[in-house]
């Protein structure tokens, strides 16, 4: 089946440095990914739609230029979280859309545990 | 606007009792259907998932979901709960256009008691 790594998976920065974190199809292309956001005990929330070769698309209350969004490949798609505050201390989940076929499934990587002290 | 909605926060049940989540959605359409469970502090995994055909389908770890289209219901059931099931479970929907993210519910954690 279909592969999404994510890297680093547990990440421990300090206050007003920037980490990236990337999200890797293995296996197939993803035109589309998508980065997600988990508080704890919380579900999931969009954060931006990354689209291969464009811009990548912001959910309303989501800072574009705190949380960088790189999708230079049909394989690759990086989050840069800028000057990280402790408040940005999360768990972040990636997915990637496969397109073959008819059906529109998508794949999550393990996510990335981000602690800024 | 979509939502997904799990009214369960939080459930218990004996181990080797049956197993009933709760998922209702709202759209226009009948949208793509998936449950996932996650363990603390990994990712997700997928059960199940409903595209369209057989409104009841079957799923990995002996869960299975029915699409109920009059009730815009997906409950996810398993007949018998093993300890290892303890973890969170998320139903999200997926619209049928590309290029869209899935949508998740708050998510139920479960408790599996001896």
């Amino acid at each position: 089946g279909a592969v999404v790594s994510q890297h680093p998976s547990r990440v421990i920065c300090k206050s007003g440095t920037s980490v990236k974190i990337e999200c890797r199809s293995l296996d197939f292309q993803a035109t589309t990914m998508f980065w997600y956001r988990q508080f704890p005990k919380q579900s999931l929330m969009l954060m931006a739609t990354s689209n291969e070769g464009s811009k990548a698309t912001y959910e309303q209350g989501v800072e574009k230029d705190k949380f960088l969004i790189n999708h230079a490949s049909l394989t690759l798609s990086t989050l840069t979280v800028t000057s990280a505050h402790p408040e940005d201390s999360s768990f972040y989940i990636c997915s990637a859309r496969d397109h073959r076929g008819s059906s529109y499934e998508q794949y999550f990587g393990p996510g990335t545990r981000l602690t800024v002290t | 606007a979509q939502s997904v909605t799990q009214p369960d926060i939080h459930i218990t049940v004996s181990e080797g009792a049956s197993l009933e989540l709760r998922c209702n959605y709202s759209y226009g359409a009948t949208p793509y259907l998936f449950w996932y469970v996650q363990s603390p502090g990994q990712g997700l995994q997928l059960l199940l998932k409903y595209f369209s055909g057989d409104t009841l389908v079957q799923g990995i770890k002996g869960f299975e979901a029915e699409f109920k289209r009059s009730q815009s219901s997906f409950n996810l059931r398993k007949p018998s709960v093993h300890w290892s099931d303890a973890a969170e479970y998320f139903c999200a929907v997926g619209l049928n256009q590309a290029g869209t993210a899935l949508i998740f519910g708050k998510g139920t954690t479960l408790s599996v008691s001896s």
